[in-house]
This record gives structure tokens, sequence and C-alpha cells, in this order.
């Protein structure tokens, strides 16, 4: 599986944008982009997903780089419900079945 | 919204119990799919599921687990004989990718269920 790395923790305001970032530097040209995140005691919840060219929903914004060798997810308001560990996942897409493997993720504090 | 159900909420178990922990996917989805987490642990990615078979499992996924979609909507992961290793959140998800048409979709995980073995 493609390896993803992002950093171990960020801290942000609330109500101040917050741009989480991953690198992902072995991608092949087939693999989207996913970005989960789990509250606490809490399930993963789809946030956004990708392949090249960037995307926007009601809940986030996911900013590709042109080599897509990098992502960024975009929150655009930070709330209290926003902390978070955010993880950003590649998925193989057409022979992976859908496998999604986590790796540690990045924390999300957010102060009010 | 559409969501993954999964019961119970919380189950303890003695060590050598079978378990079956139970989900229903979202109903006009294809792939369905089982993930624990060991508390502090990472997501872990234990077996996929579609057409009625088992389409990737981890190495996790031993003799000891199994998987069934029983009817239309529900989808079980049962654990023959527990270990005290296996307690764990457990995780159902389920997805409408369509594989075959390279197109991508988002996952909807359940809240999960808590398995305690002592």
């Amino acid at each position: 599986d493609a390896k993803t790395t992002q950093p171990n923790s960020m801290e942000s305001n609330e109500e101040e944008p917050v741009h989480l970032p991953c690198n992902h530097s072995t991608i092949s040209g087939t693999d989207y982009i996913h970005w989960y995140r789990q509250l606490p005691s809490q399930g993963p919840e789809y946030v956004i997903h990708g392949l090249t060219s960037n995307v926007n929903n009601r809940m986030a914004s996911l900013a590709i780089a042109e080599d897509r060798k990098s992502s960024t997810l975009i929150l655009h308001r930070a709330t209290l419900r926003d902390a978070a560990v955010y993880y950003c996942i590649l998925n193989a897409g057409g022979t992976s079945y859908g496998k999604l493997t986590f790796g540690q993720g990045t924390i999300l504090t957010v102060h009010p | 919204e559409p969501e993954v159900t999964q019961t119970p909420s919380h189950q303890v178990t003695q060590m050598g119990q079978e378990v079956i922990l139970r989900c229903v996917p979202i109903s006009n989805h294809l792939y369905f799919y089982w993930y624990r987490q060991i508390l502090g642990q990472k997501v872990e990615f234990l077996v996929s599921f579609y057409n009625n078979e088992i389409s990737e499992k981890s190495e996790i996924f031993d003799d000891q687990f199994s998987v069934e979609r029983p009817d239309g909507s529900n989808f079980t992961l049962k654990i023959r004989s527990t270990k005290l290793e296996d307690s764990a959140m457990y995780f159902c998800a389920s997805s409408d990718w369509q594989g075959a048409t390279r197109e991508d979709y988002g996952y909807t995980f359940g809240s999960g269920t808590r398995l305690t073995v002592v």
C-alpha cells in the first residue's frame, strides 16, 4: 500500500481556517486520496476524497498538488466539534476492493 | 443521511466463547468491511466482502473469524473462540464502490461494537 505522512498533531483556534497537510510521494496514477476523521469514541467518518482536481463539499475542501505527491485538507472555519484525529489514506481504487489502510493520523486540537 | 448500524454497542464475553457482531450496512451499498481498533492503536482492516464472498482479508482474519450476509440487510462478524487479545472496537463499513468502473466513493462507518473479552 502506498504510504502517507502526516504531522502527529496540529492546533487551531475556533473559527479560524485549518490546513492539514499530507505527503504521499509514492502515489500511483490510480490512487484516490481519502480523508477521514475520528472523533473520540466514535467510528471513522468520511470527510472528502479526490483523484486529481481540487474538491469541495459541505465539510471541507481538498487541495491536491499538481504532481499529486501531496494534498491539503482545508477546514474553512474550525469549530470545537472538529477536534478529532484526521487520516489521509490512499485508496488503490480499481483492484483493492476498497481496503483502507489507516496510519496514526493528525490529532487536531481546536481552542475556544 | 443513511447510516451503518451496529449492534450491540458493547459486548462482554468470556474467553473461549463465540461472539457475533452485527451490522446493517447502507441498503444500496455493494461492498462491506470489518475493521478493528485496539485501544490506543490504529484502525486495522480485517476483511472486505462483495457478492456474498470475501474479496480480501488481512493476516488478523484467521480461521477464528468468519463473516456472513445471512439476509439482504445484515452483515455479521463471528469470532468462534474469543481470546483476550480480541478485545477491541470493531467497526463495520460499507461502500457503493463500483470496482469495474474504476470510480471511487467514500466509505460509511458504523459507531462500532466495543468487545471486551474477560
